[in-house]
């Protein structure tokens, strides 16, 4: 079954604790993303990467990290310096980041609560 | 900055009645835009895009420049299109911005 598999489904993390959100595709895609939906604010661009070994800050990049070492797979680490961060958090990938009017697919999402 | 904006948190309307999703969007390239739909318990999916000047599941949506809108519309909706719906707009590296999307409920 092909496509972008995000884990875990539900993750509670106590204050002051980082977490890492895993996101794998086997698309052999060059661009993923990361994207946080909240309630009437739609989704939110954390980070992105174009390419492996590459990425660059989204809208809501504070209190986030990423690394894109390997081209299937695009880790978000949630640190205890994000201030809100429960949330539902999305993976996207791509074929291209260039490439004009192409379609990105979306992971099943990762739920986050703070406890 | 792009920005796009979905005016409508809630669109409720009876099956059969036509339905339209607006969608207003702020670039200053040339846009690139396209509307994302969720149905309960799926993934989040494309559903059409601008260049493609396609028909989706009888939606269909003009880019007008002049007023920077793209808005969805259907002339019946059904049932199986209650959904949450999603514009979005591409802009340089293929960094895609979403609007806070629009929850539509299509009544028996």
């Amino acid at each position: 079954d092909g496509g972008i598999t995000q884990s875990p489904k539900y993750l509670f993390r106590k204050e002051g604790q980082n977490v890492t959100l895993s996101c794998e595709q086997n698309l052999n895609h060059d661009a993923m993303y990361w994207y946080r939906q909240d309630p009437g604010q739609g989704l939110r661009l954390i980070y992105y990467s174009q390419i492996v070994n590459d990425f660059q800050k989204g809208d809501i990049a504070e209190g986030y990290s990423v690394s894109r070492e390997k081209k299937e797979s695009f880790p978000l680490t949630v640190t205890s310096a994000q201030k809100n961060p429960t949330a539902f958090y999305l993976c996207a990938s791509s074929i291209s980041a260039t490439f004009s009017g192409n379609t990105i697919y979306f992971g099943e999402g990762s739920w986050l609560t703070v406890v | 900055a792009q920005r796009v904006t979905q005016p409508e948190k809630l669109l409720s309307v009876f099956k059969g009645a036509p339905v339209e999703l607006k969608c207003n969007y702020s670039y200053s390239g040339s846009p690139e835009l396209f509307w994302y739909v969720q149905y309960s318990r799926q993934r989040l999916q494309l559903l059409l895009r601008h260049i493609s000047r396609e028909s989706i599941k009888g939606f269909t949506a003009d880019l007008n420049k002049g007023e920077t809108s793209f808005h969805l519309k259907k002339p019946f909706a059904q049932e199986e299109d209650s959904a949450m719906y999603y514009c979005a707009l591409k802009a340089a590296g293929n960094k895609l911005t979403f609007g806070g999307g629009t929850r539509v409920l299509v009544k028996p």
